[in-house]
């Protein structure tokens, strides 16, 4: 069955580079759409963006100058970079799984992260 | 952006009742050409990632009970939970999936009354 797992730092510095990597496990990466998702503690879901396994992306305009979505089809895994942080990009971060051709609704989310952003 | 307005916040309703959430889209998502709406329901219980209940605004993902109905067109969709259980107290998110960038609801709590 389809599993994505999130993986990377729990705590990040103001003003550094939060760094993610989301490694799924029963389907191809090259198959689908992928994509990350941030929830801030006690707060609604944010959509950050998405990848293909071309390389191609899509970002949310209210984070797009510090996102970076990567992706490694040799690994099966696709990783996001969230520069210059603030206490505001903490939250809950979590990959998932587009539907369809990219223009579909979640289908498999990963459990999430916890990103803190403090000194 | 289609911003994603969902009413009421939270409700509580008696086991066994019915429950209703309203999802209002700032504008239609309703695709002309094959005439579906990208609106997508998830449950979301303390702890746990989402989880996808309705797509197309009302097909019931594999696994979901009958309790959970979807239904509306363009801009105006509902969330009924026909028979509230125990199991069903969570936060329940509307999504847009028509264009970018992906826009949630606000969220709705639903506890027992």
């Amino acid at each position: 069955q389809v599993q994505l797992q999130e993986s990377g730092p729990g705590l990040v510095k103001p003003s550094e580079t939060l760094s993610l990597t989301c490694t799924v496990s029963g389907v191809s990466i090259t198959t689908y759409y992928w994509s990350w998702i941030r929830q801030p503690p006690g707060k609604g879901l944010e959509w950050i963006g998405y990848i293909y396994y071309s390389g191609g992306t899509n970002y949310n305009p209210s984070l797009k100058s510090r996102v970076t979505i990567s992706i490694d089809t040799s690994e099966n895994q696709f990783s996001l970079k969230l520069s210059s942080v603030t206490a505001a990009d903490m939250a809950v971060y979590y990959c998932a799984r587009v539907s369809g051709s990219g223009n579909g609704f979640f289908d498999f989310w990963g459990q999430g992260t916890l990103v803190t952003v403090s000194t | 952006d289609i911003v994603m307005t969902q009413s009421p916040d939270s409700l509580a309703v008696s086991l066994g009742e019915r429950a209703t959430i309203s999802c209002k889209s700032s504008q239609s998502v309703l695709y002309s050409s094959n005439n579906k709406n990208y609106l997508a329901w998830y449950q979301q219980k303390p702890g746990q990632p989402p989880k996808v209940l309705i797509y197309w605004a009302s097909t019931r993902e594999s696994g979901v009970p009958d309790r959970f109905r979807g239904s509306g067109s363009g801009t105006d969709f509902t969330l009924t939970i026909s028979s509230l259980q125990a199991e069903d107290v969570a936060v329940y998110y509307c999504q847009q999936y028509y264009n970018t960038p992906r826009t949630f609801g606000q969220g709705t709590k639903v506890e027992i009354k």
